[in-house]
């Protein structure tokens, strides 16, 4: 699986977007970009995935570059609740022997402030 | 409501002391698997199983037993627990073994082995 980086921690003002960034500059074709949150020790929550297209659901947007090299989670109105580590994993299409784990790295800690 | 259910949540234990923890989830997924999380290491993958009576070792399998005997549950055995087995445990499912499929954890069991 591609490799990704993300800042180690970003503020938020409640109300306001937060958006995630995250490079993976290595991805190829047809791996996909999945974002989940981790709010403290509580189990890893997925948020969305997608592969080419610019991608959203009741939780948040993912906006991948047309090189696929970077992407963007939006959050559109970070709530207190939102505080949380945010990973984005590279996926690769599994094929024989394969474990389908997720690596999560260090993702980047969002903190949401009043 | 589709979700993943681990017990318990929290067990404080002795070595040498067998136990089990549970998994179930209620979506019907084929794949399911067991992680661990220690600080600074991230999420390691110690089993996981395709199907029914279909289990495979992950990255970190030694002190652990699985078994999948029916699609829902997916037990984890720690035979004869030791300390350096203290850990937080995440139980995952998801629909199948794809790139495209998310994969949806349970809340955790934290686990102390005296």
């Amino acid at each position: 699986d591609a490799k990704t980086t993300q800042p180690p921690s970003m503020d938020c003002a409640e109300g306001r977007a937060a958006n995630l960034p995250c490079n993976h500059s290595t991805i190829s074709g047809n791996e996909y970009v999945y974002w989940y949150r981790q709010i403290h020790s509580q189990g890893p929550q997925y948020i969305i995935h997608g592969l080419k297209n610019n991608e959203t659901n009741e939780m948040a947007s993912l906006i991948i570059t047309e090189d696929r090299k970077s992407s963007t989670l939006i959050l559109p109105h970070a709530t207190l609740r939102d505080t949380a580590v945010y990973y984005c994993i590279v996926r690769a299409p599994l094929g024989g022997g394969s474990q389908g784990n997720l690596i999560f790295g260090k993702g980047t800690k969002l903190s949401v402030k009043p | 409501e589709a979700q993943v259910t681990q017990n318990p949540r929290y067990l404080i234990t002795v070595t040498g002391k067998k136990l089990t923890v549970t998994c179930s989830q209620n979506m019907n997924h084929e794949y399911m698997s067991w992680y661990r999380q220690d600080p600074g290491l991230g999420l390691r993958q110690i089993y996981y199983s395709m199907n029914v009576e279909v289990t495979d070792k992950g990255d970190v399998p030694e002190g652990y037993k699985v078994s999948r005997k029916e699609k829902r549950n997916f037990p984890l055995i720690l035979e004869s627990p030791s300390p350096n087995q203290t850990s937080l445990y995440f139980c995952a499912s998801s629909q199948h073994l794809g790139s495209n499929q998310p994969q949806h954890f349970g809340d955790g069991t934290r686990l102390s082995i005296l």
